[in-house]
This record gives structure tokens, C-alpha cells and sequence, in this order.
């Protein structure tokens, strides 16, 4: 059974502090990973991830894929309190159509 | 562009009642699915599309039915509400290899 895999679920930091978000699975026809950020309402895109090794950057955000392992991990430098928000991972499936499994995401809360 | 559009925002049933769900995309995309988010679970597929005229199960499809006869149109049908189907809904449209794009979502209170 496919598997998408978060932690923690939850996370209190403070602002300036620097936070590394896990995800892992087990996902036959694996195709690619994908983080979102999650606020009140409809998740928004942050990144693809498709080559092992190669780390995607967006301003304090970055994140990387370990095709071997099966894992990715979301590191966000110098917090800010707007990046309180759940961060859902989820594992892009290659069969007939798109088939998306998520994770059950990581609550942060970043306290000023 | 509107890009992904839902209605209504929120809804409150009675077990046993029946309800749709709309989605809209105006983005010309050949994916659509809808989504579950319980609290703690993430979101659970519940049906797909890879074109109109074609739909598939995803990984909660029970209590549920869709049908994509355009394009632009993924409507999600409840036939007889269940409390179990309190939820969050949410539409999603994307190419082929790229991100899901949200629509704002549905909230549904069965009573």
C-alpha cells in the first residue's frame, strides 16, 4: 500500500530559527515529489522534485529528494512568523492519469 | 483567469440528503481530482479525471460520484450524505508532469 510519511506533525519554533521538515514513502511508479504550504485554505505549490541530489532553492526555502532512501526534506532558514502554516509532502504517481498521495503534513508554528 | 473555482463554500446536510459539488477550471487542464482533508489524515484522492468522458477512483471513492462531460467541469455528487462525510473538499486541475492547482475549497457539515 502506498505511503507518504511526515515529521514531525508538529513543530514550535521561534522566529530566526532554522527547521528541517521530513518526509518518506513507499510509492510503486514513483514519478515525483512535490511540497506544498497549506495556510487557511487551499494548498499552494513550493516545490517539484524529480532527481535525486539536486536541491531546489526559493528565497529561505529549499528543499532536496533522495530517490534511494526515499525521502525529501524542506528546510526553512530564518523563520519568519507568515511561515506558520502546514507543509504537505506528497508523492506524484506514474499510471494511467495523475495520482497524487499525500502526507499527513507538519503543522509549524513560528512564535515572534 | 479564475483558475480553479468551487461551490458552495460551505454546506450543511441532513443524513440522507444529496448534494453536488462544483469545480471549474478555466486553465484548459486534462486533470482533475477531488480531495478529502480530515483533520490529521492530509488529503485522500477521491475520484479523478484524465479527460472528459473519462473518470477513475482514487483512494476514497465510496459514498461518492463524479462525471467530467467538458473540460472545464468536474462536479463531485454526495447521493445519500453520510456524518462520516463531514469534510473538507477540495478540487484540483494540473497538466500532465506539473503541480496541482487548488480551488479554495468546500466545507461540509453532516448532521
Amino acid at each position: 500500500e502506498d505511503k507518504v510519511v511526515q515529521s514531525p506533525l508538529s513543530l514550535v519554533v521561534h522566529e530566526g530559527d532554522t527547521v528541517t521538515l521530513n518526509c518518506s514513502y513507499e510509492v510503486t511508479n514513483f514519478r515525483s515529489l512535490l511540497w506544498y504550504k497549506q495556510e487557511k485554505k487551499a494548498p499552494t505549490f513550493l516545490f517539484m522534485l524529480t532527481s535525486s541530489g539536486i536541491e531546489k532553492k526559493s528565497g529561505r526555502l529549499s528543499s532536496i529528494l533522495d530517490k534511494k532512501e526515499l525521502f525529501s526534506i524542506l528546510n526553512i532558514t530564518a523563520t519568519q512568523t507568515g511561515d506558520s502554516a502546514v507543509y504537505l509532502c506528497a508523492v506524484e504517481k506514474i499510471n494511467y492519469g495523475q495520482n497524487f498521495v499525500f502526507g499527513p503534513g507538519t503543522r509549524l508554528s513560528v512564535l515572534p | 483567469n479564475a483558475g480553479v473555482t468551487q461551490t458552495p463554500k460551505f454546506q450543511v446536510l441532513k443524513t440522507g440528503q444529496s448534494m453536488t459539488l462544483q469545480c471549474a477550471q478555466d486553465m484548459n487542464h486534462e486533470y482533475m481530482s477531488w480531495y478529502r482533508q480530515d483533520p490529521g489524515m492530509g488529503l485522500r484522492l477521491i475520484h479523478y479525471s484524465v479527460g472528459a468522458g473519462i473518470t477513475d477512483q482514487g483512494e476514497v471513492p465510496n459514498g461518492y460520484n463524479v462525471s467530467r462531460s467538458t473540460t472545464e467541469d468536474f462536479p463531485l455528487r454526495l447521493l445519500s450524505a453520510a456524518p462520516s462525510q463531514t469534510s473538507v473538499y477540495f478540487c484540483a486541475s494540473s497538466r500532465q508532469g506539473e503541480t496541482q492547482y487548488f480551488g479554495p475549497g468546500t466545507r461540509l457539515l453532516v448532521l
